[in-house]
Parts: C-alpha cells; sequence; structure tokens
C-alpha cells in the first residue's frame, strides 16, 4: 500500500498569509504512461463532506480559487494558499489515486492566527 | 448539478448487517466509477472499496474484503454497499463518491456499530 504522510498535523497562519501544506507518498505516483501525478487535494470543513480543490497534483477543480495551487512530483507534494481567508479554515487531506488501495493523508488542521 | 443522497445508515449491534444506498442524479451514472468513502467520528478518511462503471471490477481495503460488498445498478443510477459481520471499528460516516480519484461526495450516512 501506498502511504502518504502529511505535514504538519496542523497549522495556524495570520490572514492574508501564505500558507504550506506538505504530503509525501512511499513510493512515485507518477505515471510514465501519462506523465501524471496521481494526487490531489481535498479541503473538508466542519460538518461538511470532503471537496477536491486540486487534481493530477497542480490542476485546479473548476470555481476553486486562485489561490489555492498545487506542486510537485514524483513522491513529494505542496498545496499553498497564497493568501490565507478566513473561510479557508478547514482540514486538508491528499490523496493518491495511482493505486488500489488509494489512500490519504492524515490529514492538516489550518486555522487562525 | 451532481447530486449523491446516500441512505440506510443507522444503529446495528456487532456482528449484524446493514445496506447502505447512493441515489445519484445529474451526470452520467453509467461513465463513472463509483467510490465509498469512511471516516470514523473525529478521524481521517478512508477508502473503503470501489466498482467499474459496469461493475466488471471491484476493489476493497484490506479490513473490509470478505464482509462488504460493493454493487451498481446503472438502470437505476444507483450504488449499494452490503456490509456484513460489522465491528465496531466500522463505526463511521460512509460517504458515496463519484469517481475513481474521488471527485464529489455525497453528503454521508453514519453507521454505529455498538451493542
Amino acid at each position: 500500500d501506498i502511504v502518504m504522510t502529511q505535514s504538519p498535523d496542523s497549522l495556524a497562519v495570520s490572514l492574508g498569509e501564505r500558507a504550506t501544506i506538505n504530503c509525501k507518498s512511499s513510493q512515485s505516483i507518477l505515471s510514465s504512461s501519462d506523465n501524471l501525478n496521481y494526487l490531489s487535494w481535498l479541503q473538508q470543513k466542519p460538518g461538511q463532506p470532503p471537496k477536491v480543490l486540486i487534481y493530477w497534483a497542480s490542476t485546479r477543480e473548476s470555481g476553486v480559487p486562485d489561490r489555492f495551487s498545487g506542486s510537485g512530483s514524483g513522491t513529494d507534494f505542496t498545496l499553498t494558499i497564497s493568501s490565507l481567508q478566513a473561510e479557508d479554515v478547514a482540514v486538508y487531506y491528499c490523496q493518491q489515486y495511482y493505486s488500489v488501495p488509494i489512500t490519504f493523508g492524515q490529514g492538516t488542521r489550518l486555522e487562525i492566527k | 448539478e451532481v447530486q449523491l443522497v446516500e441512505s440506510g445508515g443507522g444503529l446495528v449491534q456487532p456482528g449484524g448487517s446493514l445496506r447502505l444506498s447512493c441515489a445519484a442524479s445529474g451526470f452520467i451514472f453509467s461513465s463513472s466509477w463509483m467510490t465509498w468513502v469512511r471516516q470514523a467520528p473525529g478521524k481521517g478518511l478512508e477508502w473503503v472499496a470501489n466498482i467499474k462503471k459496469d461493475g466488471s471490477e471491484k476493489y476493497y481495503v484490506d479490513s473490509v474484503k470478505g464482509r462488504f460488498t460493493i454493487s451498481r445498478d446503472n438502470a437505476k443510477n444507483s450504488l449499494s454497499l452490503q456490509m456484513d459481520s460489522l465491528r465496531v471499528e466500522d463505526t463511521a460516516v460512509y460517504y458515496c463518491v463519484r469517481g475513481f480519484s474521488a471527485e464529489y461526495w455525497g453528503q454521508g450516512t453514519l453507521v454505529t456499530v455498538s451493542s
């Protein structure tokens, strides 16, 4: 199984500042056949189901604000929120869909400082 | 608009059974892999099972193999999860999710396994 490890577990950032969340996979999730990284980032606000923000590691889902961006390749990935807004308070998960079992990171709780 | 509406959750004793259903609308159901993901209270996300567009392939997390069965009815745009031999550790909100990559999530249904 591919293990996904996020860092940090929790993060407090001031409004308007940058937030960075890291995700590391235990093996490469870059496909040699299509040169795509099989990684997505999800946001879960309190009392709500998760919502996909980013897929293929760096493609923003339709309607997601452009302050959210994803980067990385192979085994190391990053979600960046360029200017934190109050509505961004949530738990963020990375997910690999390269192979079954599909696995998630443990989550990173993002709060306002 | 994509809609995924789960039903069938509730309280069940250890060793019991429950069948979850998911009614899908707003997209071509028969063209989508479908997935169940669960979340124990206060915990993270755990992928449970998924099923190919035509139902020909099914995959399960090890902890539910032999106990849970995923199925679909493309004529009725519905997804199911039959859960047998339930354990306390199966207690969670179960989400019906569109796609192999879990791209769109329903609101979830709570399953509580307790005596």
